[in-house]
C-alpha cells in the first residue's frame, strides 16, 4: 500500500518563474494538506483541499494556488517565485471522517530559487 | 490562537542514555489533539502519537513514552535506551477540533552517538 507520493524530489527555479509541485494521496485518504518547511523550522499549514475545493488556508499569499482532481491527488502552484520560497514542500493526506486521527506525509519536494 | 513552543533546538546523547523532549502548547479549544512526528535525513514526517484533549493517560510504545499534562499545557516525549537510530528532528504538533490545520513547534534535533 503506497503512502502518500509527492513530484518530483528536488527542484530549480529561477526567481520569477512558477513552478508545480504534485502530490497522489495515501490509497483511502480523501483530503489533502499543504505545508512548507524552511530550513530549521517545522512545517507551516499553506492550505487544505476535500472535494476539489480549497477547505482552510494559512498565512500565504495569493501566488500560492493549488487544486484537488476527482482522483484526490494535487497540485501546488506557486507563481512569480522569489528567493525566500526555497524550502521543503510537504503533502499530507487524511481521511475526512477520522481527520484528526492522523496525517500521513510524503518525503517532500525539495524546491530551491535561484 | 494556537502555538506550539519545542524550546530545545538540539539535544545530544551517547547511546543507551535516557532523553526527554519537551512540547508545550497554547489553545483557547476545549477539544484538541496533539502529535509527535519525526523526520529522518530523508524528510518524511513519521508519525508517532496522537493524543486527544480528554485522554490524559500516559502511554508507552517500547522505548518510547509520553507524558500528557493539561494543567501545565505539555506534552513530553521520552526515549529510554536511545538509540542511533533514534537521531532525527522530532516535532511536536497541534490541531484543533474543525481545524484539521497541525500548528507545529521549531523542532529538537537529536543526536545519538555510538
Amino acid at each position: 500500500d503506497a503512502g502518500v507520493t509527492q513530484s518530483p524530489t528536488h527542484l530549480i527555479k529561477t526567481r520569477g518563474q512558477q513552478v508545480t509541485l504534485r502530490c497522489s494521496p495515501k490509497s483511502g485518504h480523501d483530503t489533502v494538506s499543504w505545508y512548507q518547511q524552511a530550513l530549521g523550522q517545522g512545517p507551516q499549514f499553506i492550505f487544505q483541499y476535500y472535494e476539489e475545493e480549497e477547505r482552510q488556508r494559512g498565512n500565504f499569499p495569493d501566488r500560492f494556488s493549488g487544486h484537488q482532481f476527482p482522483n484526490y491527488s494535487s497540485e501546488l502552484n506557486v507563481n512569480a517565485l522569489l528567493l525566500g520560497d526555497s524550502a521543503l514542500y510537504l503533502c499530507a493526506s487524511s481521511f475526512e471522517p477520522r481527520a484528526n486521527y492522523g496525517y500521513t506525509f510524503g518525503s517532500g519536494t525539495r524546491l530551491t530559487v535561484v | 490562537a494556537q502555538k506550539v513552543t519545542q524550546a530545545q533546538t538540539e539535544i545530544s546523547v551517547v547511546e543507551k542514555e535516557d532523553v526527554t523532549l519537551d512540547c508545550v502548547y497554547e489553545t483557547r479549544d476545549t477539544t484538541y489533539y496533539l502529535f509527535w512526528y519525526k523526520q529522518p535525513p530523508s524528510g518524511e514526517l513519521v508519525f508517532l502519537i496522537r493524543r486527544n484533549s480528554f485522554d490524559e493517560q500516559n502511554e508507552i510504545s517500547g522505548r518510547y513514552s509520553w507524558n500528557f499534562q493539561k494543567s501545565t499545557s505539555s506534552f513530553n516525549f521520552t526515549i529510554t535506551a536511545s538509540q542511533v537510530v533514534d537521531s532525527a528532528v522530532y516535532f511536536c504538533a497541534l490541531s484543533e477540533t474543525g481545524f484539521q490545520k497541525l500548528v507545529f513547534g521549531t523542532g529538537t534535533r537529536l543526536l545519538v552517538s555510538p
